[in-house]
């Protein structure tokens, strides 16, 4: 299985700020990777796939970037709507998620 | 508006049996794959397995082989899932999703159904 390491597990920060959590695939998944929101009691919500396309809906302060292992998803202007849990997800191979990143207002 | 919506879930002892059905609306269901995701209490998402469009092709994440079944039918728009020789670690949450087109992220979720397995 390929394992995704996310980092970091959570994360504080104030409004307008601009927010990275970072996804390393333990092998090259060709940008074959997406990212999900999570709110609480609420099931996932795609966010980025292709590692850098942006789901029909999703605000424009979302972006992904990345390739080979190394991906992340970069929020501008930290709004309080986008307090939730994050996970990055490969598709390379047999689906395999991140262990989340839980972002908090501060 | 695409809609997936699971129902069969509940409270059922260790060794039991279990099935779990997803009624999908909103879309052209025998055009995409299917797959069933779960999540324990306050934890990360795991993928369960995934079905085919046409139902012609499955798999299966190791600790379910041979235990979980996955099946569509798509003249009803529905998935399912029998789960068989439930275990204490197969409590979650269970999702279903819809593997989109042009990459194979979920892009749509139903809103998750809660399979406890205790004695």
């Amino acid at each position: 299985d390929i394992r995704m390491t996310q980092s970091p597990a959570s994360l504080s920060a104030s409004l307008g700020e601009t927010v990275n959590i970072e996804c390393l695939a333990s092998e090259d998944i060709y940008s074959d990777l997406a990212w999900y929101q999570q709110k609480p009691g609420k099931s996932p919500q795609l966010l980025i796939y292709n590692a850098n396309s942006l789901q029909n809906g999703v605000p424009s302060r979302f972006s992904g970037s990345g390739s080979g292992t190394q991906y992340s998803l970069k929020i501008n202007s930290l709004q309080s709507e986008d307090v939730a849990t994050y996970f990055c997800q490969q598709y390379n191979n047999y689906p395999t998620f991140g262990a989340g990143t839980k972002l908090e207002l501060k | 508006e695409v809609q997936l919506v699971e129902s069969g879930g509940g409270l059922v002892q260790p060794g039991r049996s279990m099935k779990l059905s997803c009624a999908a609306s909103g879309f052209t269901f025998n055009n995409y794959d299917m797959a069933w995701v779960c999540q324990a209490p306050k934890k990360g998402l795991e993928w369960v397995a995934t079905i085919s469009y046409d139902g012609s092709s499955t798999y299966y994440r190791d600790s379910v082989k041979g235990r979980f079944t996955i099946s569509r039918d798509n003249a009803k728009s529905t998935l399912y899932l029998q789960m068989d020789s439930l275990r204490s670690e197969d409590t979650a949450t269970y999702y279903c999703a819809r593997r989109g087109y042009g990459s194979w992220a979920f892009d749509y979720w139903g809103q998750g159904v809660m399979v406890t397995v205790s004695s």
